[in-house]
């Protein structure tokens, strides 16, 4: 069965740079969940979209931004990019904006150096 | 087989009740995290085990790392626990595994 797709999964970045991290959710999933969780730490939640529209929003930087586009994959942009988002950014899809059920992606591992 | 399982799927009790999650892991992990969701938000992380037994008020979360197994436990549980129980598991390859939660619901 297909799965959530995240791309790149690996990713260097250099400070003040930016990055943006692809989500591919599962098909006839419409909602997607970004997760960011940083070495050692626990998962935090960033921000959600429900049929193209945001739902929820958590801890997201204000230097973050992110979207979700017709056909239901989402990007996060990443703008000047600190040392401190050196983290592993995973992204999460349901099918309906209140769903008990996410299916998770592989992540993606950003390194700022 | 799935990495990570989790047990029950679904579990409904009444208030007050003694509640256990399971969780079983095929993999060798650095830790295991114990989550919650309640719905429409995010992930809120209850617990972070490597080895041994941690308590945060009603919470009670253990591990058994020889036998790649943790347990969640709620005492006293009230309505407002319910939410989605998910575990997750740091892989010594530092990848995250997210079993498929567990939907607790609370009778009051």
């Amino acid at each position: 069965a297909a799965g959530v797709i995240q791309s790149p999964r690996h990713l260097i970045k250099e400070k003040r740079e930016t990055a943006t991290l692809k989500c591919y959710p599962i098909p006839r999933h419409d909602t997607v969940y970004w997760y960011q969780q940083g070495p050692g730490q626990d998962p935090q939640f960033l921000i959600s979209f429900y049929e193209k529209m945001q739902s929820d929003k958590g801890s997201i930087p204000d230097r973050f931004s992110a979207q979700q586009f017709s056909d239901y994959h989402s990007e996060l942009n990443m703008s000047s990019l600190e040392l401190g988002d050196s983290a592993l950014y995973f992204c999460a899809s349901s099918r309906g904006e209140i769903s008990y059920e996410q299916y998770f992606g592989p992540g993606t591992r950003l390194t700022v150096t | 087989k799935n990495e990570v399982e989790q047990s029950p799927q679904n579990l409904t009790a009444q208030e007050g009740e003694f509640i256990t999650i399971n969780c079983s892991y095929s993999v060798g992990i650095s830790a295991l995290h114990w989550l919650q969701q309640h719905p429409g938000g995010g992930i809120v992380s209850l617990f972070m085990l490597s080895s041994g037994k941690k308590k945060h008020g009603r919470l009670i979360a253990t591990i058994n790392i020889q036998e790649k197994h943790s347990s969640l436990h709620i005492t006293a549980s009230h309505p407002r626990d319910s939410a989605v129980y998910i575990c997750a598991v740091r892989s010594k390859g530092d990848k995250i595994i997210f079993g498929k939660g567990t939907r607790l619901h609370i009778l009051p």
